[in-house]
């Protein structure tokens, strides 16, 4: 079983749409939970941390839920410019510093 | 400017002919690692580096070295390439952290290489 999972999309939604990426963990123990914006042939980028109560930037608003040990993205009044593959990265517990990263998540924004 | 400086950006090289994609970070990070990334497969780290003489195994070693003399530098070094291991690099850093300090990576521009 893979560490991270995401569903792969894509997710086609027009502009202004509202649209909800989650990511599964394995590892209970994971400490640290991130989103990643990653443009075509471009370096992955951060976009935000994820904290356990939750916590927006913006249009964007990122959720933990330990219990079912899942994150989750959500982008509001979707743009043009927002389409791009989303990384859920989730960092282990202990000393380690091992980051594990899903496949992404790929968002196409119509006109 | 805070940032991790890959080089070089595209390579194309021939089988067997040994090469190093540097790496460098001003941000004073002790974490670094080397990831390379193929369609369908992700990031799959290659090897990481906990701090200067320090440097571990990550998914995918074979057909890679590293070294990390100094902390702001980590060589990737294909001794050997081979067609196999034609893909997208990615250097990365972070602040070294444990529990639950959130230091996320910051990556280089990344390298395309590609072996024939």
């Amino acid at each position: 079983r893979k560490e991270v999972e995401q569903d792969p999309g894509p997710f086609n939604v027009p502009e202004g749409a509202t649209v909800a990426f989650n990511c599964t963990y394995s590892n209970s123990a994971s400490q640290s939970f991130f989103w990643y914006r990653q443009d075509c042939r471009k370096e992955p980028k951060l976009l935000m941390s994820v904290y356990s109560s939750g916590n927006e930037d913006g249009r964007f608003t990122a959720q933990l839920n330990r219990a079912s040990q899942y994150i989750s993205l959500l982008i509001r009044d979707s743009k043009l410019s927002d389409s791009a593959t989303y990384l859920c990265v989730v960092k282990s517990g202990d000393n380690f510093n091992k980051f594990y990263f899903g496949s992404g998540t790929k968002l196409n924004v119509k006109p | 400017e805070a940032q991790v400086t890959q080089n070089p950006r595209y390579l194309i090289t021939v089988t067997g002919k040994k090469l190093t994609v540097t790496c460098s970070q001003n941000m004073n990070h002790e974490y670094m690692s080397w990831y390379r990334q193929d369609p369908g497969l992700g990031l799959r780290q290659i090897y990481y580096s906990m701090n200067v003489e320090v440097t571990d195994k990550g998914d995918v070693p074979e057909g890679y070295k590293v070294s990390r003399k100094e902390k702001r530098n980590f060589p990737l070094i294909l001794e050997s390439p081979s067609p196999n291991q034609t893909s997208l690099y990615f250097c990365a850093s972070s602040l070294s952290g444990t529990g639950r300090t959130n230091y996320g990576y910051t990556f280089g521009s990344g390298t395309r290489l590609t072996v024939v």
